[in-house]
């Protein structure tokens, strides 16, 4: 049984580039998240998402940020004209369907942004 | 607004010793807790889960309690060794989305 998918593991873009981080979750998972860890400091929540539904974006900045997850697919975290800023290890977690407010998070292991 | 927050930020034992780190958090209105390690440029292994109604977990050598009501949350780590070097997150869940980490404890344990 696969845990958490993230690719890639590493990404390098120059400002003004798309970045686009995929999450595939665990066989069984229904609920994905996003999260993110700036340098020396903790994992911030960004995104919670059901298949094809965002159920909240809360912790997603207003501008340049999207993410989905389709019927389809992994889930997807686009970011669009990267800044310096935006460099990041980005993480994604899955939990079991139906227990979204008990259940175990299981995480990948990140993708790491590099905005030069 | 739940705040978490762990002491010591870092902490270097000998190999063999016990050792505890500490969480506290703001809001005891959660549904579970959770113990992660980080190695570095790595993900975030779980560790242990404690839900609201339990009182400890246990996994070999690690042992977490939590304390609800008074907000804290201990890891216990028996007979140390070098492998154990990481940074320990804990995270409280306090609904569907809501999982609040601390900025973690950096241990390092010497051969």
């Amino acid at each position: 049984n696969a845990g958490v998918m993230q690719n890639p593991r590493h990404l390098v873009r120059r400002r003004g580039q798309e970045a686009r981080l995929r999450c595939s979750p665990m066989k069984g998972h229904s609920h994905v998240y996003w999260y993110r860890q700036l340098p020396e400091e903790g994992l911030k929540f960004m995104v919670y998402l059901q298949k094809e539904n965002i159920i909240d974006e809360s912790g997603m900045p207003k501008e340049r940020f999207s993410a989905e997850f389709p019927k389809e697919g992994p889930s997807i975290l686009r970011i669009q004209q990267v800044v310096r800023g935006d460099s990041a290890a980005y993480f994604c977690a899955s939990s079991p369907l139906g227990q979204q407010n008990t259940g175990e998070l299981f995480f990948g292991e990140g993708s790491r942004l590099t905005v030069l | 607004k739940q705040e978490v927050t762990q002491i010591p930020a870092a902490l270097s034992v000998p190999e063999g010793e016990n050792l505890v780190l500490n969480c506290s958090f703001t809001d005891s209105a959660i549904y579970n807790l959770q113990w992660f390690r980080q190695d570095p440029g790595k993900g975030l292994t779980s560790l242990l889960l404690i839900q609201s109604s339990q009182r400890e977990q246990t996994s070999g050598r690690l042992n977490a309690s939590l304390d609800k009501s008074s907000g804290r949350s201990t890891l216990y780590i028996a007979a140390s060794q070098p492998g154990d070097s990481a940074t320990y997150l804990c995270a409280v869940k306090t609904g569907a989305n809501n999982l609040f980490f601390g900025t973690g404890t950096r241990l390092t344990v010497i051969p």
